[in-house]
């Protein structure tokens, strides 16, 4: 256990439903950061927020909307998805603003299928 | 902005041989550049990482060199196991201006019993 948890683990949607996926991390951690993960991009960075407050948008669709409410909790709120946003969505943390490590630690993943 | 490419895509050996994995940056002001493992179904997880102001690091069976005049940076495995089968990716960052990560296309990496 990496100490970053992601709900739901699985989730099929379709179209047009409106769903929130969950990201917590339990390591004192003050960055979090959601990434997609799909054969096409791999790891393809999404969103960045550093103590609550989002960094760095890498021109996400406005249909992916991402919510901070403190430093250990991330949300990626999800409407009128297409089925290309089907994907392996994974959230990471890490702690910024020291030298001595720069790893992100990665959450499970949820698996995401738009129908 | 960064661009990270990374090859090959898929790699096969035998146990016991080396493995080498190359990543190129577009951006000279990147200065850092991990690499993630992420195993069939799991987690990416950080093996490995370097600085730019070294040139190669080691630990174990695993080792990372820079060449930053030519922008490219490699991961080279020793002695590969079944267990190493997984896929790799490099990644590169600015960190003195930002800490996020552009990842390369990942590399499939598969070691024959």
């Amino acid at each position: 256990e990496t100490g970053v948890t992601q709900t739901p683990r699985h989730l099929v949607m379709g179209m047009t439903n409106k769903k929130s996926l969950k990201c917590e991390q339990h390591l004192g951690h003050n960055a979090m950061y959601w990434y997609k993960q799909s054969a096409k991009k791999p790891l393809e960075l999404m969103f960045v927020y550093n103590f609550k407050e989002q960094t760095e948008n890498n021109s996400v669709p406005s249909r992916f909307s991402p919510e901070c409410p403190n430093s250990s909790h991330l949300f990626l709120h999800l409407h009128t998805l297409q089925p290309e946003d089907s994907a392996l969505y994974l959230c990471a943390s890490s702690q910024e603003g020291t030298r001595s490590s720069y790893e992100q630690y990665f959450g499970p993943g949820t698996r995401l299928t738009v129908t | 902005g960064e661009n990270v490419e990374q090859h090959p895509s898929t790699l096969s050996v035998q146990e016991g041989d080396s493995a080498v994995i190359k990543c190129t940056y577009s951006d000279s002001a990147s200065n850092y550049f991990p690499w993630y493992k992420q195993e069939l179904g799991k987690r990416p997880q950080l093996i490995i990482d370097i600085r730019s102001n070294v040139g190669e690091k080691k630990d174990q069976r695993i080792a990372v060199t820079l060449n930053k005049t030519a922008k490219h940076f490699s991961l080279h495995i020793t002695e590969t196991q079944p267990e190493d089968s997984a896929v790799y990716f490099c990644a590169a960052s600015m960190r003195d201006s930002s800490y996020k990560l552009i990842f390369g296309s990942g590399t499939r990496l598969l070691v024959r019993p």
